[in-house]
């Protein structure tokens, strides 16, 4: 069975502030995905990182994808309220179309 | 990209009872999934749904319990029967082939 595992699950930063969320399993994917999901909606795409080692960055956001594609980052530069939600990763497995989630980080930007 | 819509957006139901979920695509596509968020959890997929085929369901999930219809490239819908209260939850439609677009999710609460 296939496990993606996030952390942290639960971060609470003031406005300015750096985080990073990791997320990481045993297994290859390949590919990697990141969303954003908002109380009352849907998740909402972010980013796909594909090659091992690839690096993405989406204005303040840089999505790091491990060289042996079994990890993911999320780097949010200067955190502002409006990026407070849930960052869900999920990885497509090789060969199917299903897509394994993660358990979650739910980060609140506070002004 | 696509645009999904589903209805309805919430619901409250009783114990014993069956509601049907129904999601609208914009556009023709080949592969459906539907998905469970418990309260404060991740996503879980319950199952495939492909136009002229049966649903595929993932381990935990049952077609009495979770039927699934997909009449036609655009549709589906998703009943949970004879509910709980641990049915209560999001559920939510997605396609997509690897990267997956999502509707806005129906809450459920079964009282």
């Amino acid at each position: 069975t296939q496990l993606l595992e996030q952390s942290p699950q639960f971060l609470s930063i003031q406005e300015g502030e750096n985080l990073t969320v990791y997320c990481n399993s045993s297994s290859v994917f390949s590919s990697l995905q990141w969303y954003r999901q908002e109380p009352g909606e849907g998740p909402v795409l972010l980013v796909t990182v594909v090659t091992g080692g690839e690096v993405k960055k989406l204005k303040r956001l840089t999505f790091q994808f491990g060289d042996a594609r079994k990890d993911s980052s999320l780097h949010i530069t200067a955190a502002q309220p409006g990026d407070t939600g849930l960052y869900l990763c999920a990885g497509l497995s090789g060969g199917y179309n299903k897509l394994i989630f993660g358990a979650g980080t739910r980060l609140a930007v506070h002004p | 990209s696509a645009v999904i819509s589903q209805k309805p957006s919430r619901d409250i139901c009783q114990r014993g009872t069956s509601l049907t979920i129904q999601c609208q695509v914009d556009s023709q596509v080949t592969m459906m999934f539907w998905y469970r968020q418990q309260p404060g959890q991740s996503l879980t997929l319950i199952a495939t749904a492909n136009q002229g085929s049966e649903a595929t369901y993932e381990s935990g999930f049952v077609i009495d319990k979770f039927p699934i219809s997909r009449p036609n490239l655009t549709f589906s819908t998703l009943t949970v029967s004879n509910m709980s209260p641990e049915d209560s939850s999001i559920y939510l439609c997605s396609v997509g082939a690897g990267q997956q677009y999502f509707g806005p999710g129906t809450r459920l609460t079964v009282t």
